[in-house]
């Protein structure tokens, strides 16, 4: 079935680079997202890629994509505390299919 | 900008009532979504509704649940029995269906407490 792997928390210096990273199972997978979430808030939409993409860049974020290892990633460039949240990497096999989550990933900014 | 609004942001409820929670998609959206997230837990799918009917449903969503759009802008959820393992955090959401829009867009979610 699809499952969707993130490691749980990472710690970076502001002004650092973050990087966070996904693994996914299913090959069918279509859509790759980034959400970002902040305690108590909802799911933002960050970035998302396409399956037959190998990079996508948008102001500080790039997203990297290894189809052939179902690897994922996001780095935010120049980190802020204002990043400080909770990073939930997602697929989804066709247009207006589910998304499926990671458990998302805790990334503390210290200054 | 567009958003997907949700209420009320909190629910507290007792056990074996009735709660309907709601969402206001953005307005040319025409696939809509519900999941839910226990605390601590991943974000879980729970249904997709599409041209006015249940696309795809999870496990979750058995008989208790129903889902609805009684007009052109509301879409609900409905629980009808509600059991103290349904407290979670539900998020509706939206994505536009026509054209090269992918992004799925989330509602701040309806925080929903069962005692």
């Amino acid at each position: 079935g699809e499952d969707v792997e993130q490691s749980l928390f990472l710690s970076v210096r502001e002004g650092d680079s973050s990087v966070i990273n996904c693994t996914y199972t299913d090959s069918s997978s279509t859509y790759l997202y980034w959400y970002k979430q902040e305690p108590g808030a909802g799911l933002q939409l960050l970035t998302y890629i396409f399956s037959n993409m190998d990079m996508k860049q948008d102001q500080r974020l790039t997203v990297l994509l290894n189809k052939k290892d179902k690897h994922l990633s996001l780095r935010i460039a120049d980190t802020q505390t204002g990043d400080s949240a909770i990073y939930f990497c997602a697929e989804s096999r066709e247009y207006g299919n589910k998304l499926v989550f990671g458990a998302g990933t805790i990334l503390r900014v210290k200054s | 900008e567009p958003e997907v609004t949700q209420t009320p942001s909190h629910q507290v409820t007792q056990m074996g009532q009735e709660v309907i929670l709601r969402c206001v998609p953005i307005s040319n959206h025409l696939y809509f979504y519900w999941y839910r997230q226990i605390l601590g837990q991943k974000v879980e799918f729970l249904v997709s509704f599409y041209n006015n009917e249940i696309s795809e449903k999870s496990e979750i969503f058995d008989d208790q649940f129903s889902v609805e759009r009684p007009d052109g802008s509301n879409f609900t959820l409905k629980i009808r029995s509600t059991k103290l393992e349904d407290s979670a955090m539900y998020f509706c959401a939206s994505i536009r269906g026509t054209g090269l829009s992918y992004e799925q867009y989330f509602g701040p979610g309806t925080r929903l407490t069962v005692t």
